[in-house]
């Protein structure tokens, strides 16, 4: 069954700092790819999504994610991090010929100021 | 313009009850999802519908009942709640495609006493 991790659960940060989330999947054959910020008490928004051509993908808020398909990873980062990233990160996968998004455990970033 | 509402946005209830949470997308899209938020953030995939057919259904209690009058709405019916249902309720949707996002609303939590 595909499966996505996510390795780090809590991440605290001071603002500024260089954020890198690690995100890998397990399936075998095309994927897409997406990482997905929830501010606290909120639903769910995109911030970039992966399905095809340049692996460095950019999103927003400053975030961007690399495809590394050798190693089934997205990881995602941002060179400088603000107090109002503080939230959770989940990164998702879409297999091709399937409607089912599997999401990882996600990952709860709190920026200090 | 809300993409994707639900209704209602609170719920607190007491054990054995039966209540429903709706859903509604005005992005045109094809498929809708319920997906289940536990107290740790844990999102995991529970029905989906594409054009009013059922296309995924995840091990879910029976107790757990969705329902697609068409295609821009999604409801969710629970009897006999239990302790264990509480959590957090999104309704998601997509496009058809391989390539398309989830739109989320905004979440229905739920909270059995």
């Amino acid at each position: 069954a595909q499966s996505v991790s996510q390795h780090n659960h809590h991440v605290i940060l001071s603002e500024a700092a260089s954020l890198e989330l690690g995100c890998n999947y397990s399936y075998g054959g095309t994927v897409n790819l997406f990482w997905y910020v929830q501010y606290p008490g909120q639903h769910l928004q995109l911030l970039l999504k992966y399905f095809s051509g340049d692996p460095l993908v950019k999103g927003i808020k400053g975030f961007e994610a690399e495809f590394i398909k050798s190693k089934f990873s997205f990881n995602l980062r941002k060179p400088s991090v603000q107090w109002s990233d503080t939230a959770e990160y989940f990164c998702a996968v879409k297999t091709s010929g399937t409607y089912k998004y599997i999401f990882g455990t996600g990952t709860r970033l709190k920026v200090l100021a | 313009d809300t993409a994707v509402s639900q209704t209602p946005k609170y719920l607190v209830t007491q054990m054995g009850n039966d209540k429903s949470i709706k859903c509604e997308q005005n992005l045109g899209h094809d498929t809708m999802y319920w997906y289940k938020q536990d107290s740790k953030k844990f999102l995991k995939i529970m029905f989906s519908y594409n054009n009013k057919e059922l296309i995924i259904n995840e091990t879910v209690p029976n107790r757990f009942s969705p329902k697609s009058p068409d295609k821009a709405h999604l409801n969710l019916h629970i009897n006999s709640l239990e302790l264990g249902d509480s959590a957090v309720y999104f309704c998601a949707s997509s496009q058809p495609g391989f390539t398309g996002e989830l739109f989320f609303g905004e979440g229905s939590r739920l909270t059995v006493l």
